[in-house]
Parts: C-alpha cells; structure tokens; sequence
C-alpha cells in the first residue's frame, strides 16, 4: 500500500532553533501539500507544489517558515526561527493530477513543541 | 472565501444507532466535498467523496450526498460500531477556480460506546 512518509514523527526543541520537517509523497503523485492542525485552528493549508513548483504559499508566515521541493521524492518544510506559537502538527499530503479532483493522501504528520 | 461549518463535537451514541454529523459549506466556485476521518496518532483517511451536485459518495456504511440548494454534505451510517469512534473532517476544493487545496471544517469528535 503506497504510502505518503514524513519525518520526524515527533520533535521537540526549544524556541530560536530551526526545525526541518520532511515529507516523501507518493511515487507518481505531482502534487503535494503542506497543512497545519492546532486545537485553535483546525487544520490549515500552509502550502502547495506542483511539479516540484511552489503554487500557493499564502498561508505560510513568510518571515520564518519556508517550504521547497529540492527533487519529485522529498519536500521540505523548514521554520528559522522556531516560536512557541508554531508547535502544533504538520501534515503532508500528495495527490495526483490528470483525474480532476484526485483525493489527497496523508502522512501521520509531524508533531511539532516548541518549548 | 471558502468555507466549511460541521457540527460540534463530541458526539456521543451507543453502538448500532443512527449516525448524522451535519456539514455545511461556502464556495465562491463549484467545489467538490470530501469526508475525511482520523484516528488516535494517524493523519485523514479519505472515508468518501463527491464532485457535483446529487451524487452520493458511499464508503464502509458510510453515505454523504452532495445538496447544492442546501449546500450540505451531511454523513450518515446506519448502524455505527465502536470501531468508529474517530474525528471526522468535511472538507471542500474548488480546483475549477485553481483552489486545489483542501478548507477542512472544525471536525467532529464521534465516540461510540458498547
């Protein structure tokens, strides 16, 4: 069963560090997507790329978080520097194109304190 | 823009009742809806979908029909067992307008008691 993979699961670090999260998308799938779930909030969409290229960042905080695809097997979610308020957790998805709405799969996200 | 409005949970039931968790939605576009579930420690799984108006996504039991006049999506089970106790998310994405990113609802907490 394919599968979307994000590491670390877990990772707790004191305010001031940065912080890389790390996803691996389904083989195939040309599009994945960066959300955000906290208690307050729900779940958020952070980011998107397809064919490796940034989309729709809208809902990132432009000022520390940054979000790339360095090749089709890895994207990268990176926040410099941390903040209390960022702990939450953050989940990967990817999803096809070519079939119009293809549904999205998740990774178990990463759950993220910041201390 | 978007938005998606599900009822507060938890909701409580005993096994084998009827289950309904309301969904409403706002869309600029024509969006497709979505039911997602998570549990305990684990991401969304996909439960079921639908991309126009009256169809009707079905998945383990599991009903939802798309109503534009109303614009809901509400979920319905039958005969609910303990094993669904889970948080359930609708969702929405209006790819049509280059929306492909999924607006998710506060989700509903379900526990289901024997």
């Amino acid at each position: 069963d394919a599968r979307v993979t994000q590491t670390p699961r877990h990772k707790v670090t004191e305010m001031g560090q940065e912080v890389t999260m790390r996803c691996q998308p389904i083989l195939g799938h040309n599009t994945v997507f960066w959300y955000r779930q906290t208690m307050m909030q729900g779940l958020e969409l952070l980011a998107y790329f397809r064919n490796r290229a940034p989309l729709d960042d809208s809902g990132m905080p432009k000022d520390r978080f940054s979000a790339e695809m360095p090749d089709a097997t890895l994207a990268t979610l990176k926040i410099q520097p941390s903040e209390p308020r960022d702990s939450a957790v953050y989940f990967c998805a990817s999803g096809g194109t070519g079939v119009s709405n293809q549904p999205q799969h998740f990774g178990d996200g990463t759950r993220l304190s910041i201390l | 823009g978007d938005s998606v409005t599900q009822m507060e949970g938890p909701v409580t039931l005993s096994e084998e009742a009827f289950l309904t968790i309301n969904c409403t939605y706002t869309a600029t576009g024509y969006p497709s809806l979505f039911w997602y579930v998570q549990y305990p420690g684990e991401g969304l799984q996909l439960l079921l979908k639908a991309t126009k108006a009256d169809d009707k996504g079905s998945n383990k039991g599991f009903e939802a029909t798309y109503r534009k006049e109303t614009t809901s999506f509400h979920l319905e089970k039958g005969s609910v067992q303990v094993s669904d106790s889970a948080v359930y998310f609708c969702a929405l994405s209006d790819r049509a307008r280059g929306a492909d990113g999924l607006t998710f609802g506060k989700g509903t907490h379900l526990i289901i008691q024997p």
